[in-house]
Protein backbone atom coordinates (compact mmCIF):
# COMPACT_ATOMS: atom_id res chain seq x y z
CA UNK A 1 0.00 0.00 0.00
CA UNK A 2 1.86 3.11 -1.33
CA UNK A 3 0.90 6.64 -0.70
CA UNK A 4 -0.85 8.45 -3.56
CA UNK A 5 1.21 10.55 -5.76
CA UNK A 6 0.44 14.44 -5.50
CA UNK A 7 2.62 17.47 -6.65
CA UNK A 8 4.68 18.85 -3.64
CA UNK A 9 3.35 22.16 -4.41
CA UNK A 10 1.33 24.52 -6.58
CA UNK A 11 1.25 27.59 -6.79
CA UNK A 12 -1.65 30.86 -8.64
CA UNK A 13 -2.45 34.48 -8.25
CA UNK A 14 -6.06 35.20 -6.87
CA UNK A 15 -8.18 34.79 -9.32
CA UNK A 16 -6.87 32.16 -11.22
CA UNK A 17 -7.78 28.16 -10.68
CA UNK A 18 -5.56 25.64 -10.27
CA UNK A 19 -5.55 21.95 -10.38
CA UNK A 20 -4.01 19.21 -8.27
CA UNK A 21 -3.65 15.76 -9.39
CA UNK A 22 -3.73 12.62 -7.06
CA UNK A 23 -2.19 9.57 -8.97
CA UNK A 24 -2.58 6.13 -7.78
CA UNK A 25 -2.87 2.84 -9.40
CA UNK A 26 -6.02 0.30 -10.48
CA UNK A 27 -6.02 -1.16 -6.79
CA UNK A 28 -7.06 2.07 -5.55
CA UNK A 29 -8.16 5.28 -7.26
CA UNK A 30 -8.67 3.36 -10.27
CA UNK A 31 -11.11 0.89 -8.84
CA UNK A 32 -13.39 3.20 -6.60
CA UNK A 33 -15.32 5.98 -6.83
CA UNK A 34 -14.14 6.58 -3.30
CA UNK A 35 -11.54 9.40 -3.27
CA UNK A 36 -11.42 12.25 -1.11
CA UNK A 37 -10.17 15.74 -0.69
CA UNK A 38 -8.49 17.17 2.81
CA UNK A 39 -7.57 20.75 3.26
CA UNK A 40 -5.21 21.37 6.11
CA UNK A 41 -4.25 24.79 7.33
CA UNK A 42 -0.98 24.84 9.70
CA UNK A 43 -1.31 23.21 13.28
CA UNK A 44 -5.51 22.53 12.13
CA UNK A 45 -6.80 18.99 11.46
CA UNK A 46 -7.78 18.32 8.06
CA UNK A 47 -11.12 19.80 7.01
CA UNK A 48 -13.23 17.49 4.40
CA UNK A 49 -13.18 19.50 0.98
CA UNK A 50 -14.65 16.89 -1.34
CA UNK A 51 -15.69 13.20 -1.29
CA UNK A 52 -16.71 10.51 -3.66
CA UNK A 53 -14.66 12.05 -6.50
CA UNK A 54 -16.60 15.21 -6.81
CA UNK A 55 -19.62 15.82 -4.01
CA UNK A 56 -18.78 18.96 -1.72
CA UNK A 57 -19.74 18.65 2.08
CA UNK A 58 -22.23 21.15 2.88
CA UNK A 59 -20.56 24.75 3.64
CA UNK A 60 -18.00 24.25 1.50
CA UNK A 61 -17.28 26.73 -1.75
CA UNK A 62 -18.81 25.32 -5.10
CA UNK A 63 -15.04 27.06 -5.91
CA UNK A 64 -13.84 23.79 -5.08
CA UNK A 65 -14.27 20.49 -7.54
CA UNK A 66 -13.23 17.09 -8.06
CA UNK A 67 -12.61 14.71 -10.65
CA UNK A 68 -11.38 11.25 -11.93
CA UNK A 69 -9.83 9.83 -14.77
CA UNK A 70 -8.19 6.38 -14.36
CA UNK A 71 -5.79 6.12 -12.03
CA UNK A 72 -6.02 9.55 -11.57
CA UNK A 73 -7.90 12.11 -9.59
CA UNK A 74 -7.82 16.11 -9.47
CA UNK A 75 -9.15 18.38 -7.61
CA UNK A 76 -9.66 22.17 -9.20
CA UNK A 77 -9.77 25.64 -7.43
CA UNK A 78 -11.25 28.28 -8.90
CA UNK A 79 -11.29 31.91 -7.77
CA UNK A 80 -8.26 31.15 -5.87
CA UNK A 81 -8.50 33.28 -2.64
CA UNK A 82 -6.05 34.30 -0.32
CA UNK A 83 -8.16 31.91 2.49
CA UNK A 84 -7.24 29.01 0.46
CA UNK A 85 -3.37 28.85 1.19
CA UNK A 86 -2.96 25.68 2.34
CA UNK A 87 -1.87 21.81 2.49
CA UNK A 88 -4.02 19.33 0.78
CA UNK A 89 -4.60 15.83 0.32
CA UNK A 90 -6.03 13.34 -1.64
CA UNK A 91 -7.30 9.65 0.28
CA UNK A 92 -8.82 6.41 -1.82
CA UNK A 93 -9.99 3.08 -0.25
CA UNK A 94 -8.15 0.52 -1.22
CA UNK A 95 -10.05 -2.19 -0.61
CA UNK A 96 -10.81 -4.69 2.48
CA UNK A 97 -11.75 -1.82 4.39
CA UNK A 98 -8.73 -0.25 3.71
CA UNK A 99 -7.34 3.63 3.15
CA UNK A 100 -4.51 5.23 1.95
CA UNK A 101 -3.40 9.29 1.93
CA UNK A 102 -1.80 10.89 -1.10
CA UNK A 103 1.57 12.79 -0.48
CA UNK A 104 0.47 15.90 0.35
CA UNK A 105 0.26 19.44 -2.16
CA UNK A 106 1.19 23.09 -0.53
CA UNK A 107 -0.89 25.61 -1.90
CA UNK A 108 0.87 28.80 -2.53
CA UNK A 109 -1.32 31.89 -3.43
CA UNK A 110 0.91 34.45 -5.13
CA UNK B 1 -22.77 18.02 15.45
CA UNK B 2 -20.71 14.95 15.55
CA UNK B 3 -17.27 16.32 18.22
CA UNK B 4 -14.16 13.94 18.39
CA UNK B 5 -11.67 14.70 21.30
CA UNK B 6 -7.88 12.20 21.75
CA UNK B 7 -6.43 11.73 24.76
CA UNK B 8 -3.48 10.35 26.22
CA UNK B 9 0.09 10.70 27.13
CA UNK B 10 2.24 13.60 24.73
CA UNK B 11 5.55 11.31 25.35
CA UNK B 12 6.58 8.10 25.58
CA UNK B 13 9.41 6.23 25.47
CA UNK B 14 10.96 3.57 22.89
CA UNK B 15 9.55 0.04 22.92
CA UNK B 16 7.19 1.15 25.00
CA UNK B 17 3.52 1.11 24.17
CA UNK B 18 0.85 4.42 23.00
CA UNK B 19 -2.21 4.16 24.42
CA UNK B 20 -4.48 6.98 22.99
CA UNK B 21 -8.11 7.33 23.54
CA UNK B 22 -10.65 9.42 21.09
CA UNK B 23 -13.86 10.44 23.19
CA UNK B 24 -17.10 10.74 20.65
CA UNK B 25 -20.00 13.16 21.04
CA UNK B 26 -22.74 14.06 19.25
CA UNK B 27 -23.31 10.89 17.92
CA UNK B 28 -23.81 7.19 19.41
CA UNK B 29 -20.58 4.83 18.10
CA UNK B 30 -22.93 1.61 18.23
CA UNK B 31 -25.56 3.52 15.73
CA UNK B 32 -22.98 2.87 12.68
CA UNK B 33 -20.02 4.07 10.72
CA UNK B 34 -16.17 3.62 10.97
CA UNK B 35 -13.68 5.02 13.41
CA UNK B 36 -10.30 5.50 12.90
CA UNK B 37 -7.17 6.79 13.63
CA UNK B 38 -4.39 9.22 11.22
CA UNK B 39 -1.08 10.28 12.19
CA UNK B 40 0.84 12.99 11.04
CA UNK B 41 4.44 13.11 11.47
CA UNK B 42 5.82 16.80 11.67
CA UNK B 43 6.24 18.47 8.69
CA UNK B 44 5.40 15.22 7.00
CA UNK B 45 1.82 13.56 5.02
CA UNK B 46 -0.68 11.87 6.74
CA UNK B 47 -1.10 8.29 7.19
CA UNK B 48 -4.04 5.93 7.51
CA UNK B 49 -3.40 3.82 11.48
CA UNK B 50 -6.93 1.63 10.98
CA UNK B 51 -10.62 1.46 11.51
CA UNK B 52 -12.92 -0.05 14.11
CA UNK B 53 -16.05 -0.38 12.58
CA UNK B 54 -19.18 -0.21 15.37
CA UNK B 55 -19.48 -3.78 15.43
CA UNK B 56 -16.06 -4.15 16.73
CA UNK B 57 -14.52 -5.39 13.44
CA UNK B 58 -11.01 -3.96 12.96
CA UNK B 59 -8.60 -3.24 9.73
CA UNK B 60 -5.25 -1.86 10.49
CA UNK B 61 -2.47 -0.39 7.92
CA UNK B 62 -0.76 -3.36 6.54
CA UNK B 63 2.75 -1.62 7.41
CA UNK B 64 1.29 -0.94 11.27
CA UNK B 65 -0.62 -4.28 11.52
CA UNK B 66 1.99 -6.25 13.72
CA UNK B 67 1.96 -3.23 16.06
CA UNK B 68 -1.73 -1.99 15.95
CA UNK B 69 -4.37 -2.62 18.53
CA UNK B 70 -7.90 -0.68 17.90
CA UNK B 71 -10.53 -1.04 19.95
CA UNK B 72 -14.14 0.04 21.30
CA UNK B 73 -15.95 0.86 24.05
CA UNK B 74 -20.06 1.68 23.91
CA UNK B 75 -20.90 1.86 26.93
CA UNK B 76 -18.47 5.13 27.32
CA UNK B 77 -18.87 5.98 23.48
CA UNK B 78 -15.23 5.76 22.62
CA UNK B 79 -12.65 3.76 21.01
CA UNK B 80 -9.15 3.77 21.79
CA UNK B 81 -5.92 3.02 19.66
CA UNK B 82 -2.42 1.04 20.94
CA UNK B 83 1.03 0.98 19.03
CA UNK B 84 3.12 -1.10 20.40
CA UNK B 85 7.29 -1.50 20.40
CA UNK B 86 7.34 2.78 19.37
CA UNK B 87 10.10 4.06 18.13
CA UNK B 88 11.08 7.68 17.16
CA UNK B 89 9.29 7.11 13.88
CA UNK B 90 6.08 7.08 15.43
CA UNK B 91 6.59 10.38 16.97
CA UNK B 92 3.85 12.56 15.19
CA UNK B 93 0.18 14.62 16.02
CA UNK B 94 -2.73 11.47 15.98
CA UNK B 95 -5.66 12.57 14.71
CA UNK B 96 -9.48 10.31 15.62
CA UNK B 97 -11.91 10.82 12.96
CA UNK B 98 -15.42 9.30 11.80
CA UNK B 99 -15.24 7.13 8.25
CA UNK B 100 -17.59 6.19 5.78
CA UNK B 101 -17.39 6.85 2.69
CA UNK B 102 -14.38 9.74 3.60
CA UNK B 103 -13.30 10.94 6.91
CA UNK B 104 -15.70 13.61 7.41
CA UNK B 105 -15.31 14.73 11.38
CA UNK B 106 -11.88 14.85 12.68
CA UNK B 107 -10.73 15.61 16.34
CA UNK B 108 -8.28 18.25 17.04
CA UNK B 109 -5.02 16.01 16.99
CA UNK B 110 -3.01 15.12 19.70
CA UNK B 111 1.28 15.14 19.47
CA UNK B 112 2.85 12.12 20.97
CA UNK B 113 6.72 12.09 21.17
CA UNK B 114 8.63 9.18 21.22
CA UNK B 115 11.91 9.73 23.43
CA UNK B 116 13.54 8.81 26.52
Amino acid sequence: QSALTQPASVSGSPGQSITISCTGTSSDVGSYNLVSWYQQHPGKAPKLMIYEVSKRPSGVSNRFSGSKSGNTASLTISGLQAEDEADYYCCSYAGSSTWVFGTGTKVTVL
Amino acid sequence: QVQLQESGPGLVKPSETLSLTCAVSGYSISSGYYWGWIRQPPGKGLEWIGSIYHSGSTYYNPSLKSRVTISVDTSKNQFSLKLSSVTAADTAVYYCARGGSSWAEWGQGTLVTVSS
